[in-house]
């Protein structure tokens, strides 16, 4: 079975500071997805950034980019130069050959100006 | 854009009302999900249907049923509500095979309060 763990319930981080969400899965696939969701206060969960696990280079967008870490089952995510609009929850997921997606349990990141 | 659409933002019920939760995808995704998100333990999968007509239970089915009688469309059914089921549930589609290309897509959320 896959499972995804977030470590971290609640981050803080000042505004304009980097930031660092954690988070290791356990699969026995070879070749599966990643992702970091955002779900804003009250607002619609958005895809945040993806990985596919047999490509090597780390995903970036913008100010978010990650650490993919195959061997070691590890994809963070790292917030640079933070706003108040990231103030949010992350989820990390994982999906691998199935149809199904495995969430972690989030971590609530607030920014604080 | 994908839109995946739920019919209410806010619900209130009484323990034993049967209760629906309706979802509408206008993107011709084959899967749907419904989720449940409570504090502390994240998205939980109650049931997931890939064509019309199938379902398939998730982790948390007990309960709960769905229904899919179009494509668009994926109906979760409370058959007598009770108060461990107030939570917030998200509605989400994908193509098939979900991929790197094609993540799931989120509704707003309901947040059902059963009283």
């Amino acid at each position: 079975a896959q499972t995804v763990t977030q470590s971290q319930p609640e981050m803080s981080v000042q505004e304009a500071e980097t930031v660092t969400l954690s988070c290791t899965y356990d699969t026995s696939e070879s070749n599966y997805y990643l992702f970091w969701y955002k779900q804003p206060p009250s607002r619609q969960m958005i895809l945040v950034i993806r990985q596919e696990a047999y490509k090597q280079q780390n995903a970036t967008e913008n100010r978010f980019s990650v650490n993919f870490q195959k061997a070691a089952k590890s994809f963070s995510l790292k917030i640079s130069d933070s706003q108040l609009g990231d103030t949010a929850m992350y989820f990390c997921a994982f999906i691998g050959t199935g149809n199904q997606f495995y969430f972690g349990t989030g971590t609530s990141l607030t920014v604080i100006p | 854009d994908v839109k995946v659409t739920q019919s209410s933002r806010y619900l209130v019920k009484r323990t034993g009302e049967k209760v629906f939760l309706e979802c509408v995808q206008d993107m011709d995704h084959e899967n749907m999900f419904w989720y449940r998100q409570d504090p502390g333990l994240g998205l939980r999968l109650i049931y997931f249907s890939y064509d019309v007509k199938m379902k398939e239970k998730g982790d948390i089915p007990e309960g709960y049923s769905v229904s899919r009688e179009k494509k668009e469309r994926f109906s979760l059914i409370l058959e007598s509500a009770s108060t461990n089921q107030t939570s917030m549930y998200l509605c989400a589609s994908s193509p098939i095979p979900s991929s790197y290309n094609s993540p799931l897509h989120f509704g707003n959320g309901t947040r059902l309060t059963v009283t």
